[in-house]
């Protein structure tokens, strides 16, 4: 079964700083990954996905993230952070065996950006 | 083009009661799944429907159950309800022939259960 794991639930950064969140993934074929972002109170907005392409994947909001297959990691990252970049993270890979095609998530990482 | 809309936004519910929540899917969007996302954890897949017959189930049990409409819209009814039931509910609707490369998700419904 596919899974991901999200090193460190909390990310503590000041603004103007380099962000990276990192993302562990486990899957027996080749996967598609997903990074979410949720704001307090709001569901899930996608930032950026992999599905086989390029292994670097621009998303919104200046996020950006690298698909290595031979550490297994698709970790996310922006050059200079902002204030408005607070919130929850969550990684994501697609289960396409027996539960259907469903989003198999991390536990999240708790972005905060100090003035 | 109206996102997809989940309603109610808040609920509270005593413990052994049944609930219902709706989800309407993005306008053209075909494929609907129920997600529940306990507080600080990641959103856990409940199951999918498509073509308004359940698609895949994750690892919750039969008390939750759920339809789909013609029009794609989608309930998720959740009997007996439990303390452990407390969560956000999320639904996310995806497009014909996208699989879960497109999930587009709704503001979810908190649930509460005393």
């Amino acid at each position: 079964a596919q899974s991901v794991t999200q090193l460190g639930s909390h990310v503590s950064v000041s603004e103007g700083a380099l962000v990276l969140l990192r993302c562990n993934y486990s899957s027996s074929v080749p996967p598609y990954l997903f990074w979410y972002v949720q704001y307090p109170n709001q569901g899930l907005q996608l930032l950026l996905k992999y599905t086989s392409a390029a292994t670097l994947v621009k998303g919104i909001n200046g996020f950006e993230a690298e698909f290595k297959k031979s550490e297994t990691s698709f970790h996310l990252t922006k050059p200079s952070a902002h204030m408005s970049d607070a919130a929850e993270y969550f990684c994501a890979v697609s289960d396409k065996g027996q539960a259907g095609t469903a989003l198999i998530f991390g536990k999240g990482t708790t972005l905060s950006v100090s003035s | 083009e109206t996102g997809v809309t989940q309603s109610p936004t808040h609920l509270i519910k005593t413990r052994g009661q049944q609930v219902t929540l709706r989800c309407s899917s993005q306008s053209g969007h075909n494929t609907v799944s129920w997600y529940q996302q306990a507080l600080g954890q990641g959103p856990q897949f409940i199951f999918q429907y498509y073509r308004e017959e359940e698609n895949g189930r994750g690892n919750f049990p039969p008390r939750f159950s759920g339809l789909q409409f013609p029009n794609y819209s989608s309930e998720l009814n959740v009997n007996a309800l439990e303390l452990d039931d407390s969560a956000l509910y999320l639904c996310a609707s995806s497009p014909p022939g996208s699989g879960n490369t497109e999930a587009f998700f709704g503001q979810g419904t908190r649930l509460t259960v005393v």
